[in-house]
């Protein structure tokens, strides 16, 4: 069993759609949970974290983390074409675990 | 601010040849890290430098990879000899400390086939 698993889609979806990406975990010693964008040839960059459980929103972004169920979520409000890439989400723990974990990227396409 | 750079930004080699990538990472940066990023997987960290020194090799196949971080700036990754399943991306990485390495930054990466 992989420590982060990630449905890998592909997702399509219109534009203006509400897009959900959730990604699950098994180590308990996370504490730090982010979620990358990675375009086409390019490399990940970041888009949000979250410490420990709670909502975290930017924009049109919120990110989720649950703890207690071991579940991390991303949604997109009001998607657009130029959101079309692969998420991914990292996660890593404090002192010795500091190493991210990342899931497998889930590929979403903004149908215009 | 310039990025992280990379380059090639392509490689095509035959087993059993040998590689090497270069990372130039963001001015000031002190960590440096790179990964392999298999096609539909995330990447996997191979190898952390803390300035020029080591922090965490534990996921480098030390048989056939090399890396160096020369005066805690640029880095060179080697692969020697290359087999068929290190055909991926290698992306290189930078983050300005060690405690905030949630926020990395990635070049555009150098994509491997080996044949």
């Amino acid at each position: 069993q992989k420590e982060v698993e990630q449905d890998p889609g592909p997702l399509s979806v219109p534009e203006g759609a509400i897009v959900s990406l959730n990604c699950t975990y098994s180590n308990s010693a996370f504490q730090y949970f982010m979620w990358y964008r990675q375009y086409s040839r390019k490399g990940p960059e970041l888009l949000m974290y979250t410490y420990s459980s709670g909502n975290k929103e930017d924009g049109r972004f919120t990110a989720q983390v649950d703890k207690s169920s071991k579940y991390i979520s991303l949604f997109i409000r009001d998607s657009q074409p130029s959101d079309s890439a692969t998420y991914l989400c990292a996660m890593r723990g404090t002192r010795s675990a500091r190493q991210l974990t990342f899931g497998s990227g889930t590929q979403l396409t903004v149908l215009p | 601010e310039a990025g992280v750079a990379q380059s090639p930004r392509y490689k095509i080699i035959e087993k059993r040849q040998s590689v090497a990538f270069w990372c130039n990472p963001i001015s000031g940066h002190a960590t440096l890290y790179w990964y392999q990023q298999i096609l539909g997987q995330g990447p996997k960290l191979l190898i952390q430098f803390q300035n020029n020194g080591v922090v965490d090799d534990s996921q480098l196949p030390k048989d056939r990879f090399s890396a160096e971080r020369l005066k805690g700036v640029d880095s060179t990754l080697k692969i020697q000899p290359a087999k068929l399943e290190d055909s991926a991306v290698y992306l290189c990485a930078s983050s300005p400390l060690a405690l905030s390495s949630y926020e990395q930054y990635f070049g555009p990466g150098t994509r491997l086939t080996v044949t």
